[in-house]
């Protein structure tokens, strides 16, 4: 079946680097996109960033444009989510999912990202 | 800035029937914006219910369905369970490669 798994997640100082990751499986890794949507404590959700099923369009919200960077490896069937310059509002669980009909679908149980000094 | 709207709240009685909508700030939702929805418990990570504006995800039961109303989107849920109690959260592909969640509904069967 398909399944999403993140890690990576941690406790990091602000200002530093965190690299995510999100191994996929049960599904052709190659013919989906993937998102990065992000829930910070008692909040709602807010996607953060998709790559497109071949790697050739990259998006981010507007929150992290600039700091955080999505890539995929396919023989791995892994995506990644590179943070810098991470701040104390980027404080969330972070949640893979595969697109389905421009949607996320079959998600993670995610990863959780503390930014505090 | 476009924002997507949900009511904060909603209720149902067991056995019942809700609808949820998920509306703009500023025009119209339409098939054009792929609407999807997506049930989360506490704790929990999301599910998705619904892509596609109608679609059932794999495994979801036909008491959820999806819809566009006048100018929103919309899941109706018949038949309420218990377990349906839960945070369900709309999401809007506004093209360009850009989504966008909307607040969520908290619904409560009582």
């Amino acid at each position: 079946q398909v399944q999403v798994v993140e890690s990576g997640g941690g406790v990091v100082q602000p200002g530093r680097s965190l690299r995510l990751s999100c191994a996929a499986s049960g599904f052709i890794f190659s013919s989906f996109g993937m998102h990065w949507v992000r829930q910070a404590p008692g909040k709602g959700l807010e996607w953060v960033a998709t790559i497109w099923y071949d790697g050739s369009k990259k998006y981010y919200g507007d929150s992290v444009k600039g700091r955080f960077s999505i890539s995929r490896d396919d023989s791995r069937t892994t995506v990644y989510l590179q943070m810098n310059s991470l701040r104390a509002e980027d404080t969330a669980v972070y949640y893979c999912a595969r697109d389905r009909g421009y949607s996320p679908d079959n998600w993670g149980q995610g990863t959780l990202v503390t930014v505090s000094s | 800035q476009t924002v997507v709207t949900q009511e904060p709240s909603s209720s149902v009685s067991p056995g019942g029937t809700v609808t949820l909508t998920c509306g703009l700030s500023s025009g119209s939702v339409s098939t054009t914006y792929y609407p999807s929805w997506h049930q989360q418990t506490p704790g929990q990570g999301p599910r998705t219910l619904i892509y596609s504006t109608n679609t059932r995800s794999s495994g979801v039961p036909d008491r959820f369905s999806g819809s566009i109303l006048g100018n929103k989107a919309a899941l109706t849920i018949t038949g309420a369970q218990a377990h349906d109690e839960s945070d369900y959260y709309c999401a809007l592909y506004m093209g360009s490669g850009i989504w966008v969640f909307g607040g969520g509904t908290k619904l409560t069967v009582v």
